[in-house]
């Protein structure tokens, strides 16, 4: 089985720090994105990547960065974080191809204080 | 831009009996997949079923079957016989088909099944 590992599955942390959240696949998977979750909301991507130092942005980056030194992690990283980042973000993986579906990790509940 | 609406933020149903989720959608694409996500309490979502637009059968998954209207770019749930551990956050979502194409996620639909 496809295993997405998320490093905390819940944070808190304070306005203006900067925070990191790992996210490691075990599947050799060349696709990676980050979404965050809101109620009513759905899941929004934030940024994605499909190879080892390649990024793109998703529909909401502003305010995040993200870095893919390896192809088995993608990191992503509030610059400085703030109050309305408080949410829920989930990591997937997925092969390249026409029809893989995404693999996700069990989240990681992050409150900005 | 592409769209994905879930117009039922909650639905309820008796165990034993049958339920549907509906999704609508909005493309300009011909070429493109759906898929119905599952998330339990617990968080980890769990792919349910997918979709190809080519195909015109509906994808069947054990006790999850898809009524998918093109023209009318609808993306319906059936869950039969439902079961208490059907309870979760259902998300339907569409990515365009070429390969490594984002997930567009709808709102989601909470169900809850009575015992």
């Amino acid at each position: 089985d496809v295993k997405v590992t998320q490093s905390s599955r819940y944070l808190v942390k304070r306005t203006g720090e900067k925070v990191f959240l790992e996210c490691v696949q075990d599947m050799d998977h060349e696709n990676m994105f980050w979404y965050r979750q809101d109620p009513g909301l759905g899941l929004r991507l934030i940024y994605f990547s499909y190879d080892v130092k390649m990024k793109e942005k998703g529909d909401i980056p502003e305010g995040y960065s993200v870095s893919r030194e390896k192809k088995e992690r993608f990191s992503l990283i509030l610059e400085s974080a703030s109050t309305n980042q408080t949410s829920m973000y989930l990591c997937a993986s997925s092969l390249s191809g026409r029809n893989q579906p995404q693999h996700f990790g069990d989240g990681t509940r992050l409150s900005i204080l | 831009a592409q769209t994905v609406t879930q117009s039922q933020p909650e639905m309820s149903v008796q165990e034993a009996e049958t339920v549907t989720l509906s999704c609508t959608y909005d493309t300009s694409e011909s070429d493109y997949y759906l898929f119905w996500y599952k998330q339990p309490p617990s968080r980890q979502m769990i792919l349910v079923i997918r979709q190809e637009a080519y195909k015109q059968q509906n994808a069947t998954e054990n006790r999850f079957s898809v009524n998918f209207q093109k023209a009318a770019k609808s993306f319906s749930l059936k869950i039969s016989d439902s079961q208490l551990g059907d309870a979760a956050m259902y998300f339907c979502a569409y990515r365009r088909g070429y390969q490594g194409g984002k997930l567009i996620f709808g709102q989601g639909t909470e169900l809850s099944v009575k015992p």
